[in-house]
């Protein structure tokens, strides 16, 4: 059974700091990798995908891939009291959908 | 562009009823999948559909089906519901289904079983 692992927090970083997110998955054969963003009562929020090894930058955020240690990244620079919320890794798609961690629940100290 | 929508926002059921979710994708994806989403955990696949075929079905009891409909929407039922249903429904929606594709959530519809 495909697994997807999260610490779940609270992750407590001050503001203005760089907050890191991290996610270990179990399925070797995953070739998709996402975050979203949740906030308390709302539905998750599409934040970076990466396909490939290496780093993918987007604005205030970077996802990391290392597929050899099956470990994936969120770094958010510059946090704001607005990022605070629940983040949540998924790897895969296709036919088996996305497999989702716990979500680790990121709190931004002003 | 409207986003993914889903009817209702919120609905209350008592043990053993049925239940039917709605969804509408984005305009012009023609994918859908349905999740479910406990308290406290992260969502659950539940369906894939694409092209009013399924596609892909999670760990859950033949209870829960599914359908497409030619304009893509979709409807999610549930019968004989159980107090461990109520969870937080969600839909995705995607152009075409595949590894490469991203997911677009809906607001979901909050499901409680009493």
């Amino acid at each position: 059974q495909k697994e997807v692992e999260q610490n779940s927090g609270p992750l407590s970083v001050p503001e203005g700091a760089i907050a890191s997110l991290n996610c270990t998955y179990s399925d070797r054969g995953s070739q998709s990798f996402f975050w979203y963003r949740q906030y308390s009562g709302k539905s998750p929020e599409l934040i970076m995908f990466i396909y490939s090894n290496g780093d993918k930058e987007d604005g205030r955020f970077t996802a990391q891939l290392n597929k050899a240690s099956q470990y994936v990244s969120l770094l958010i620079r510059d946090s704001q009291p607005s990022d605070s919320a629940t983040y949540l890794c998924a790897v895969g798609g296709g036919a088996d959908g996305l497999t989702f961690g716990k979500g680790t629940h990121l709190i931004i100290q002003p | 562009d409207a986003g993914v929508t889903q009817s209702p926002t919120h609905l209350i059921k008592t043990r053993g009823q049925q239940v039917t979710l709605r969804c509408s994708p984005i305009s012009g994806h023609k994918s859908v999948s349905w999740y479910q989403q406990v308290l406290g955990q992260g969502p659950q696949f539940i369906f894939q559909y694409y092209e009013k075929e399924e596609r892909g079905r999670g760990n859950f009891p033949d209870r829960f089906s599914a359908r497409q409909f030619p304009n893509y929407s979709s409807e999610l039922n549930v019968n004989a519901l159980l107090l461990g249903d109520s969870a937080l429904y969600l839909c995705a929606s995607r152009w075409l289904w595949g590894y490469t594709d991203t997911q677009y959530f809906g607001p979901g519809t909050r499901l409680t079983v009493l």
